[in-house]
């Protein structure tokens, strides 16, 4: 049973341009979760999804963020038009049911030039 | 394979017991070992190590880490409620790519 993957593991852009993160979630789980790592801080919590739902975004910021979890296909984090503050470690992790334990990826590291 | 361990999967105790969480690892080009604590939504940052031998403290948590023997433990004294949670260990790489544990969960009761 794979883990949790994440792809791709480093993302480089340059600022204007979209970055797409995939996050594929163990096997059985439903619960997708996004976090961000930003340097010499602690992971931040973005956004919570259920297939095909979002159930709590509350950390994800307003503008140029999205995600999704569709029915079929891994969970996207897309940020659009993306920024220099916007280089982090992302991570998703996923569990079976709700407030059960999270199982975290690998990440991706975004560099935006 | 590299890979991070943590032990016990769960622990139950009483409050004003003493708890101790182990994190072990296997990480080539290991840079740092990272301990969190998770309650409901992001993990928070606990300490992170990079040295052995050297204790970090924080108030009634505190933190070691064995490069020799590859873990390092977090312990955690006069436990209250709300130190309930599930604790995550982990292990960084020189390349900055992230090992995380699967996490203890720990409940105090009163």
């Amino acid at each position: 049973n794979a883990g949790v993957m994440q792809n791709p593991r480093h993302l480089v852009r340059r600022r204007g341009q979209e970055a797409r993160l995939r996050c594929s979630p163990m096997k059985g789980h439903s619960h997708v979760y996004w976090y961000r790592q930003l340097p010499e801080e602690g992971l931040k919590f973005m956004v919570y999804l259920q297939k095909e739902n979002i159930i709590d975004e509350s950390g994800m910021p307003k503008e140029r963020f999205s995600a999704e979890f569709p029915k079929e296909g891994p969970s996207i984090l897309r940020i659009q038009q993306v920024v220099r503050g916007d280089s982090a470690a992302y991570f998703c992790a996923s569990s079976e049911r709700r407030n059960n334990e999270q199982f975290f990826g690998p990440g991706t590291r975004l560099t935006v030039l | 394979e590299d890979k991070v361990v943590q032990s016990p999967l769960s622990l139950v105790v009483h409050e004003g017991d003493t708890v101790t969480l182990n994190c072990s690892y296997e990480v080539t080009n290991f840079r740092s070992l990272l301990w969190y604590k998770q309650e409901k939504k992001a993990p928070t940052f606990l300490f992170m190590l990079t040295s052995s031998g050297i204790e970090k403290k924080s108030g009634r948590l505190s933190s070691i880490l064995d490069k020799k023997e590859l873990f390092s433990i977090l312990n955690i004294t006069a436990t209250q409620t709300g130190d309930s949670a599930v604790y995550l260990c982990a292990v960084t790489n020189t390349g900055n790519q992230f090992y995380f544990g699967t996490g203890t969960s720990l409940t105090v009761i009163p």
